[in-house]
């Protein structure tokens, strides 16, 4: 069956230009998970969904991230005047309760 | 002391040998572990799930020590495919919305021909 799938695979953008990442999970996944992973450094989590429950942010990292799913479907994570520091992998995962699976990831280069 | 902690490596094995990595959780209310494996540049892939003492797939070996709050994977006749980083993956009990899992920095493996 279909697996997570994230969209653009590469973005490269400019130094304080905005950019949209999305993620679209595996159907029936209650939660949905996001990730940033710098080069040769482990996950960092980001911000969690779980169905219609208020979302647990504590990952952001400053409040230029923000990110928004609608019910159980797609998450589209929000990056606002991208700084050079922002470039990464992101990833998104989606979870039907413990195992969760991962979507191949957005790598996002700030100029 | 970090929620999960393992042996960053690298550890560098002949093909064939057995490898062992350990990881430690620093939360004794967790109930669900698991091991990933992440190749190079790709997204992080499920190996294992370990819910009770252990489990066995194949080649692959997972353990769980409750009482000293350790997990272990052991892979046995190992191939230049094992090569990867391997995640260890700690749960708490499921609370509603607050965030559930907790990823260790991860084991990297070289099995070298």
């Amino acid at each position: 069956g279909a697996g997570v799938s994230q969209s653009p695979s590469n973005k490269v953008t400019e130094k304080g230009k905005d950019v949209e990442l999305r993620c679209d999970p595996i159907s029936g996944h209650t939660a949905l998970y996001w990730y940033r992973q710098r080069l040769g450094q482990g996950l960092e989590f980001l911000i969690y969904f779980q169905g219609n429950s208020a979302p647990d942010k504590s990952g952001l990292p400053s409040d230029r991230f923000s990110a928004e799913r609608t019910g159980e479907s797609v998450s589209t994570l929000t990056i606002q005047r991208t700084q050079q520091e922002d470039s990464a992998v992101y990833l998104c995962a989606s979870s039907p309760w413990d195992e969760q699976f991962f979507g191949p990831g957005t790598r996002l280069t700030v100029l | 002391r970090k929620e999960v902690e393992q042996d960053p490596g690298p550890f560098n094995v002949p093909e064939g040998a057995t490898v062992a990595f350990n990881c430690t959780y620093s939360n004794s209310a967790s109930q669900s572990f698991f091991w990933y494996r992440q190749d190079c540049r790709k997204e992080p892939k499920l190996l294992m799930s370990v819910y009770s003492s252990g489990n066995e797939d194949g080649r692959f070996t997972a353990q769980l020590n409750r009482a000293s709050q350790y997990i272990s994977l052991l892979i046995r006749d190992s191939k230049l495919s094992d090569s990867a980083t391997y995640l260890c993956v700690v749960n708490l009990p499921f609370s509603g919305s607050a965030r559930q899992l907790t990823f260790g920095s991860g084991t990297q493996l070289t099995v070298l021909p």
